[in-house]
Protein backbone atom coordinates (compact mmCIF):
# COMPACT_ATOMS: atom_id res chain seq x y z
CA UNK A 1 0.00 0.00 0.00
CA UNK A 2 0.33 3.48 0.11
CA UNK A 3 3.72 5.48 2.03
CA UNK A 4 3.00 8.64 4.36
CA UNK A 5 6.04 10.42 6.06
CA UNK A 6 5.69 13.65 7.42
CA UNK A 7 8.33 16.03 8.51
CA UNK A 8 9.25 17.46 10.85
CA UNK A 9 7.77 15.05 13.52
CA UNK A 10 8.20 18.01 16.02
CA UNK A 11 7.88 21.91 15.97
CA UNK A 12 8.13 24.54 18.47
CA UNK A 13 7.24 27.99 17.63
CA UNK A 14 6.91 31.80 19.17
CA UNK A 15 3.38 32.92 18.64
CA UNK A 16 3.00 34.83 15.32
CA UNK A 17 5.55 32.64 13.70
CA UNK A 18 4.89 30.48 10.24
CA UNK A 19 5.80 27.58 9.63
CA UNK A 20 5.67 24.22 7.19
CA UNK A 21 4.50 21.14 7.58
CA UNK A 22 5.32 18.64 4.54
CA UNK A 23 3.87 15.22 3.66
CA UNK A 24 5.53 13.05 1.37
CA UNK A 25 3.40 10.13 -0.47
CA UNK A 26 5.07 7.15 -2.51
CA UNK A 27 2.15 6.47 -5.22
CA UNK A 28 -0.12 8.63 -6.66
CA UNK A 29 -3.56 9.33 -4.83
CA UNK A 30 -7.28 9.23 -5.29
CA UNK A 31 -7.54 11.10 -1.93
CA UNK A 32 -4.98 13.63 0.53
CA UNK A 33 -6.33 14.87 3.81
CA UNK A 34 -4.81 17.41 6.21
CA UNK A 35 -6.33 17.28 9.53
CA UNK A 36 -5.28 18.77 13.20
CA UNK A 37 -5.88 16.32 16.27
CA UNK A 38 -6.62 18.57 19.44
CA UNK A 39 -5.69 17.18 22.96
CA UNK A 40 -8.95 15.35 23.11
CA UNK A 41 -8.11 12.92 19.94
CA UNK A 42 -10.53 14.63 17.76
CA UNK A 43 -9.64 14.74 14.32
CA UNK A 44 -10.78 17.91 12.22
CA UNK A 45 -10.88 18.30 9.07
CA UNK A 46 -8.69 21.31 7.79
CA UNK A 47 -8.21 20.34 3.74
CA UNK A 48 -9.24 18.00 1.16
CA UNK A 49 -6.67 18.27 -1.02
CA UNK A 50 -5.89 15.69 -3.61
CA UNK A 51 -3.94 18.18 -5.89
CA UNK A 52 -3.91 22.04 -6.25
CA UNK A 53 -3.81 24.93 -3.49
CA UNK A 54 -6.68 26.00 -1.10
CA UNK A 55 -6.24 28.64 1.89
CA UNK A 56 -8.85 28.84 4.51
CA UNK A 57 -7.57 31.95 7.02
CA UNK A 58 -4.40 31.25 8.03
CA UNK A 59 -4.11 28.23 6.76
CA UNK A 60 -3.32 26.83 3.32
CA UNK A 61 -2.54 23.54 1.28
CA UNK A 62 -0.88 22.52 -1.52
CA UNK A 63 -0.51 19.19 -2.83
CA UNK A 64 1.95 18.76 -6.26
CA UNK A 65 0.57 15.20 -7.26
CA UNK A 66 3.36 14.85 -9.84
CA UNK A 67 5.88 15.09 -7.25
CA UNK A 68 3.95 13.62 -4.62
CA UNK A 69 4.28 15.66 -1.56
CA UNK A 70 1.83 17.88 0.01
CA UNK A 71 2.37 21.45 2.10
CA UNK A 72 0.72 22.81 5.03
CA UNK A 73 1.23 26.51 5.70
CA UNK A 74 0.78 27.86 9.05
CA UNK A 75 0.94 31.58 9.27
CA UNK A 76 0.58 33.71 12.32
CA UNK A 77 1.08 30.86 14.79
CA UNK A 78 -1.20 31.02 17.86
CA UNK A 79 -1.49 28.78 21.06
CA UNK A 80 -4.58 27.33 19.77
CA UNK A 81 -2.87 25.95 16.78
CA UNK A 82 -0.93 23.05 18.71
CA UNK A 83 -1.72 19.64 18.56
CA UNK A 84 -0.60 17.23 16.39
CA UNK A 85 -1.15 17.46 12.57
CA UNK A 86 -1.72 14.64 9.92
CA UNK A 87 -1.63 14.23 6.36
CA UNK A 88 -3.85 10.73 5.34
CA UNK A 89 -4.31 9.51 1.72
CA UNK A 90 -5.02 7.11 -0.43
CA UNK A 91 -4.22 5.74 -4.01
CA UNK A 92 -8.21 5.06 -5.02
CA UNK A 93 -9.89 2.08 -6.17
CA UNK A 94 -8.18 0.20 -3.21
CA UNK A 95 -10.28 2.40 -0.64
CA UNK A 96 -7.63 1.91 2.68
CA UNK A 97 -6.62 4.71 4.13
CA UNK A 98 -2.68 5.65 5.27
CA UNK A 99 -1.87 8.17 7.65
CA UNK A 100 1.28 9.56 8.34
CA UNK A 101 2.89 9.67 11.66
CA UNK A 102 2.05 13.11 12.57
CA UNK A 103 3.61 16.62 13.59
CA UNK A 104 3.38 17.40 16.80
CA UNK A 105 3.17 21.17 16.91
CA UNK A 106 3.89 23.12 20.05
CA UNK A 107 3.09 26.99 19.72
CA UNK A 108 4.12 28.92 22.97
CA UNK A 109 3.35 32.73 24.03
CA UNK B 1 -25.85 17.99 9.90
CA UNK B 2 -24.65 16.24 13.21
CA UNK B 3 -21.40 14.81 12.56
CA UNK B 4 -20.33 11.27 13.12
CA UNK B 5 -20.85 9.84 17.00
CA UNK B 6 -19.46 6.82 18.79
CA UNK B 7 -20.25 5.25 21.78
CA UNK B 8 -19.33 4.95 24.40
CA UNK B 9 -16.44 7.85 24.72
CA UNK B 10 -14.40 5.95 27.20
CA UNK B 11 -14.44 2.06 28.61
CA UNK B 12 -12.25 0.37 30.78
CA UNK B 13 -12.74 -3.33 30.84
CA UNK B 14 -10.45 -6.38 32.63
CA UNK B 15 -8.90 -8.40 30.73
CA UNK B 16 -11.04 -11.48 28.90
CA UNK B 17 -13.69 -9.35 29.15
CA UNK B 18 -15.75 -8.50 25.75
CA UNK B 19 -16.32 -5.50 24.82
CA UNK B 20 -18.44 -3.93 22.31
CA UNK B 21 -18.57 -0.23 20.17
CA UNK B 22 -21.01 1.66 18.22
CA UNK B 23 -20.64 4.07 15.47
CA UNK B 24 -23.34 6.27 13.73
CA UNK B 25 -21.96 7.73 10.52
CA UNK B 26 -23.00 11.02 8.80
CA UNK B 27 -26.52 10.17 7.59
CA UNK B 28 -26.81 9.64 3.60
CA UNK B 29 -22.68 8.45 3.85
CA UNK B 30 -22.40 5.36 2.62
CA UNK B 31 -18.68 4.68 3.23
CA UNK B 32 -18.34 3.49 7.29
CA UNK B 33 -14.25 3.16 8.17
CA UNK B 34 -12.78 1.51 11.99
CA UNK B 35 -9.26 3.21 12.68
CA UNK B 36 -7.46 2.51 15.63
CA UNK B 37 -5.05 4.90 17.30
CA UNK B 38 -1.76 3.97 19.95
CA UNK B 39 0.02 7.13 21.81
CA UNK B 40 1.99 8.83 19.39
CA UNK B 41 1.35 6.75 16.42
CA UNK B 42 -1.40 7.79 13.48
CA UNK B 43 -3.95 5.93 12.92
CA UNK B 44 -4.03 2.68 11.14
CA UNK B 45 -7.10 1.53 9.47
CA UNK B 46 -8.59 -1.47 10.71
CA UNK B 47 -11.92 -2.11 7.98
CA UNK B 48 -14.13 -0.36 5.58
CA UNK B 49 -17.68 -0.91 4.36
CA UNK B 50 -19.16 0.17 1.68
CA UNK B 51 -23.29 0.63 3.20
CA UNK B 52 -24.04 -3.02 4.35
CA UNK B 53 -20.95 -4.85 2.86
CA UNK B 54 -17.14 -5.10 4.90
CA UNK B 55 -15.29 -4.73 1.86
CA UNK B 56 -11.21 -4.93 3.04
CA UNK B 57 -10.11 -5.84 6.32
CA UNK B 58 -6.43 -5.20 7.92
CA UNK B 59 -4.19 -7.64 9.02
CA UNK B 60 -4.40 -5.60 12.43
CA UNK B 61 -7.60 -7.11 12.67
CA UNK B 62 -7.46 -10.70 14.31
CA UNK B 63 -10.45 -13.40 14.85
CA UNK B 64 -11.06 -11.44 18.17
CA UNK B 65 -12.47 -8.56 16.11
CA UNK B 66 -15.81 -8.23 14.44
CA UNK B 67 -17.59 -5.37 13.15
CA UNK B 68 -20.96 -5.31 11.39
CA UNK B 69 -23.04 -2.41 9.90
CA UNK B 70 -26.42 -3.89 9.37
CA UNK B 71 -28.98 -1.87 7.00
CA UNK B 72 -25.96 0.14 6.31
CA UNK B 73 -26.24 2.64 8.86
CA UNK B 74 -24.98 2.30 12.00
CA UNK B 75 -21.82 0.06 12.41
CA UNK B 76 -20.78 -1.89 15.73
CA UNK B 77 -17.14 -3.30 16.49
CA UNK B 78 -16.73 -5.83 19.19
CA UNK B 79 -13.32 -7.24 20.41
CA UNK B 80 -14.03 -10.50 22.23
CA UNK B 81 -11.24 -11.56 25.20
CA UNK B 82 -9.77 -8.41 25.73
CA UNK B 83 -5.83 -8.12 25.43
CA UNK B 84 -3.97 -5.27 27.30
CA UNK B 85 -2.71 -4.66 23.67
CA UNK B 86 -5.90 -3.78 22.93
CA UNK B 87 -6.19 -0.63 24.61
CA UNK B 88 -6.16 2.05 22.36
CA UNK B 89 -8.13 4.45 20.79
CA UNK B 90 -10.99 3.20 18.09
CA UNK B 91 -12.07 6.03 15.36
CA UNK B 92 -15.10 5.91 13.18
CA UNK B 93 -15.29 7.99 9.90
CA UNK B 94 -17.63 8.71 7.06
CA UNK B 95 -17.59 9.42 3.68
CA UNK B 96 -20.48 10.18 1.01
CA UNK B 97 -17.74 7.76 -1.23
CA UNK B 98 -19.60 9.49 -4.46
CA UNK B 99 -17.43 8.06 -7.27
CA UNK B 100 -13.35 9.06 -6.24
CA UNK B 101 -14.44 11.97 -3.81
CA UNK B 102 -13.46 10.30 -0.33
CA UNK B 103 -13.46 13.41 1.94
CA UNK B 104 -13.71 11.28 5.86
CA UNK B 105 -15.05 12.95 8.74
CA UNK B 106 -14.26 11.39 12.22
CA UNK B 107 -16.25 10.73 15.36
CA UNK B 108 -14.79 11.77 18.88
CA UNK B 109 -13.27 8.27 19.40
CA UNK B 110 -14.03 5.41 21.86
CA UNK B 111 -10.82 5.19 23.97
CA UNK B 112 -10.21 1.55 25.49
CA UNK B 113 -8.40 0.29 28.76
CA UNK B 114 -7.56 -2.95 29.48
CA UNK B 115 -6.82 -3.78 32.94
Amino acid sequence: GIQVEQSPPDLILQEGANSTLRCNFSDSVNNLQWFHQNPWGQLINLFYIPSGTKQNGRLSATTVATERYSLLYISSSQTTDSGVYFCAADSGGYQKVTFGTGTKLQVIP
Amino acid sequence: DTGVSQDPRHKITKRGQNVTFRCDPISEHNRLYWYRQTLGQGPEFLTYFQNEAQLEKSRLLSDRFSAERPKGSFSTLEIQRTEQGDSAMYLCASSQGTGGYNEQFFGPGTRLTVL
